[in-house]
């Protein structure tokens, strides 16, 4: 069955600090991999997305996530964070038959 | 930027009483999507449709029903509406293996 998990319900770092998001998926294929933000009171944004090639895409505002298909992850990594990155993180994934899903996602809190 | 548009945004309902939500996208993308989100629980599918005349069920598709009578439109039906299904809800189109584009958001209160 598909499914996506994201171990961490909250993370808090300061900032310029680096930050790593944890994303597992379920699926027996290989899946289309998305991680989007949410800022308060807005829809989801996507920040990057991957299907094949190079396990490492990047994607807007310095995000980039690695995708390990032996561990089956695609964890979000930055360098350094701001304090505007604070908002909740979401990966998600997609398959050939169309279906979507996500993670619970990751509120992130970025102290100043 | 592609469009996705939601009506209502914000809904109160009695229990036992039938609630559509709309979703109206101007893209043309082929796919659409429900989800609602509930702390602790993240977006969930509800049901998701790959064409017009198609609605597949999602991951918690019980208690709601979903009609696709166009490329354009993508409504969720709440039948016999009950508290538990107090939520925020989003639409979404997108292609296959490209980026979801997301509504809104509609609040529904079942009281």
């Amino acid at each position: 069955a598909q499914s996506v998990t994201q171990p961490d319900a909250r993370v808090t770092v300061s900032e310029g600090a680096s930050l790593q998001l944890r994303c597992k998926y379920s699926y027996s294929g290989t899946p289309y991999l998305f991680w989007y933000v949410q800022y308060p009171r807005q829809g989801l944004q996507l920040l990057l997305k991957y299907y094949s090639g190079d396990p490492v895409v990047q994607g807007v505002n310095g995000f980039e996530a690695e995708f390990i298909k032996s561990n089956s992850s695609f964890h979000l990594r930055k360098a350094s964070v701001h304090w505007s990155d604070s908002a909740v993180y979401f990966c998600a994934s997609g398959t050939n038959a169309y279906k979507v899903i996500f993670g619970k996602g990751t509120h992130l809190h970025v102290l100043p | 930027e592609a469009a996705v548009t939601q009506s209502p945004r914000n809904k109160v309902a009695v229990t036992g009483g039938k609630v559509t939500l709309s979703c109206n996208q101007t893209n043309n993308h082929n796919n659409m999507y429900w989800y609602r989100q509930d702390t602790g629980h993240g977006l969930r599918l509800i049901h998701y449709s790959y064409g017009a005349g198609s609605t597949e069920k999602g991951d918690i598709p019980d208690g709601y029903k979903a009609s696709r009578p166009s490329q354009e439109n993508f409504s969720l039906i709440l039948e016999l509406a009950t508290p538990s299904q107090t939520s925020v809800y989003f639409c979404a189109s997108g292609d296959r293996g490209e980026r979801l584009f997301f509504g809104h958001g509609t609040k529904l209160s079942v009281l």
